[in-house]
């Protein structure tokens, strides 16, 4: 199955910046990767999904990049807020059993300083 | 907002208990999961199904089990709880397979 690793357990950024999360994967290239927030107690919200033949998507402050030769997807979130603090986390089908399940990464904690 | 609901959001009970966690979706969907969280740990998949009368077990051995009887429900049992059962359960549900899916808030169980 797929390992997926995300960057830093946590990562506190300055409101108004611009924050960037890491999802790398070591097995083979998924069909596409899928982005969702986790709030503390809640479950997983999708924000982005992004296909193997697509090399950017962008949704209001959000745009995720999909690198299938450095096996790494890039999440950014622009002009960031308080609000935009929570658990991210990276998503993608990690088996080729046919079962398309997807795998979830340990996500990173994100913290938006006022 | 998704229509996916799970009852109870919140379960302490005895060692040895039954219990029955329970989830339906509104959204006619087919696939449906039930995952197990620990604190900061990822998600593991425990159990999903392709549809009605359909149940395959995820990559995390589960002593769990599940059903489905109808679309919209996909119900998850213990038949004897223990302290090792304690931890977060969120059932989601998606149109078809690798596309986004929608969660319910979760279950949170402790088991004393």
């Amino acid at each position: 199955s797929q390992k997926i690793e995300q960057n830093s357990e946590a990562l506190n950024i300055q409101e108004g910046k611009t924050a960037t999360l890491t999802c790398n994967y070591t097995n083979y290239s998924p069909a596409y990767l899928q982005w969702y927030r986790q709030d503390p107690g809640r479950g997983p919200v999708f924000l982005l999904l992004i296909r193997e033949n697509e090399k950017e998507k962008r949704k209001e402050r959000l745009k995720v990049t999909f690198d299938t030769t450095l096996k790494q997807s890039l999440f950014h979130i622009t002009a960031s807020q308080p609000a935009d603090s929570a658990t991210y986390l990276c998503a993608l089908d990690g088996d080729q059993t046919g079962a398309n399940n997807l795998f979830f990464g340990t996500g990173t904690r994100l913290t938006v300083i006022p | 907002e998704a229509d996916i609901y799970q009852t109870p959001r919140y379960l302490v009970i005895g060692t040895g208990k039954k219990i029955t966690l329970e989830c339906s979706q509104t959204m006619g969907h087919d696939k449906m999961y039930w995952y197990q969280q620990d604190p900061g740990m990822e998600l593991h998949l425990i159990h999903y199904s392709y549809g009605v009368n359909s149940t395959e077990k995820g990559d995390l051995s589960s002593e769990s089990t599940v059903s489905r009887i109808r679309t919209e429900h996909f119900p998850l049992t213990l038949e004897s709880a223990r302290p090792s059962h304690t931890s977060q359960y969120l059932c989601a549900s998606s149109e078809s397979p690798l596309e986004t899916q929608y969660f319910g808030p979760g279950t949170r169980l402790l088991v004393l």
